[in-house]
């Protein structure tokens, strides 16, 4: 139980081009879902925290404008990267929290992005 | 704030010999605290938590961790390593339940035979 999937696992696209990263609780409902950025050999960044209906809470210096999450559903988060760029490439890892009382959160396997 | 410190970067350790991987916090309050491990170009896998109660923590694939409140730390041991755990491992720490996690920068973990 308490999976957590990613579509896509990896995509390239063209600088200027918008990419939509999906991520879904497959076997639980999730009130909460994060985002996460990670650079090659380096740790987990928080992004953005998600809740169901609501808008995202986005952690400091990260751009709202460019990364768009929106958590329509207990299952479903995505984000979309606005008008990509190079710097934008990156490991984005999203994890689900299925309540307040879980304690725990449930990751997903991750989407390699590359901006050409 | 809380934080979290990995010191060791990167350890090699030779394979059928002991691990310990080590983990200081930094937080206001009782944490809950994770290791998660990491295989090359994939998600985080839960090896361990601990919220509560015993100390000392079993995990899956044969680690363990022990909360030391005096020295907040909270390392992870492995009495034997295998090949297949080369990988890299992070420690988090947070406040429970749907509240973001803060991570360590990881160690990475090589085995040589």
């Amino acid at each position: 139980g308490a999976v957590v999937s990613q579509h896509p696992s990896w995509v390239i696209c063209k600088s200027g081009t918008s990419v939509k990263i999906e991520c879904r609780s497959l076997d639980f409902q999730a009130t909460t879902m994060f985002w996460y950025r990670q650079f090659p050999k380096q740790s987990l960044m928080l992004m953005a925290t998600s809740n169901e209906g609501s808008k995202a809470t986005y952690e400091q210096g990260v751009e709202k404008d460019k990364f768009l999450i929106n958590h329509a559903s207990l299952t479903l988060s995505t984000l979309t990267v606005t008008s990509a760029h190079p710097e934008d490439s990156s490991f984005y890892i999203c994890s689900a929290s299925p309540s307040a009382s879980s304690y725990e959160q449930y990751f997903g396997p991750g989407t390699r992005l590359t901006v050409t | 704030a809380q934080s979290v410190t990995q010191p060791d970067i990167h350890i090699t350790v030779s394979e059928g010999a002991s691990l310990e991987l080590r983990c200081n916090y930094s937080y206001g309050a009782t944490p809950y605290l994770f290791w998660y491990v990491q295989s090359p170009g994939q998600g985080l896998q839960l090896l361990l938590k601990y919220f509560s109660g015993d100390t000392l923590v079993q995990g899956i694939k044969g680690f363990e961790a022990e909360f030391k409140r005096s020295q907040s730390s909270f390392n992870l041991r492995k009495p034997s390593v295998h090949w297949s755990d080369a990988a890299e491992y992070f420690c988090a720490v947070g406040p429970g339940g749907n509240e973001k996690l803060t991570f360590g920068t990881g160690t990475r973990l090589t085995i040589i035979p």
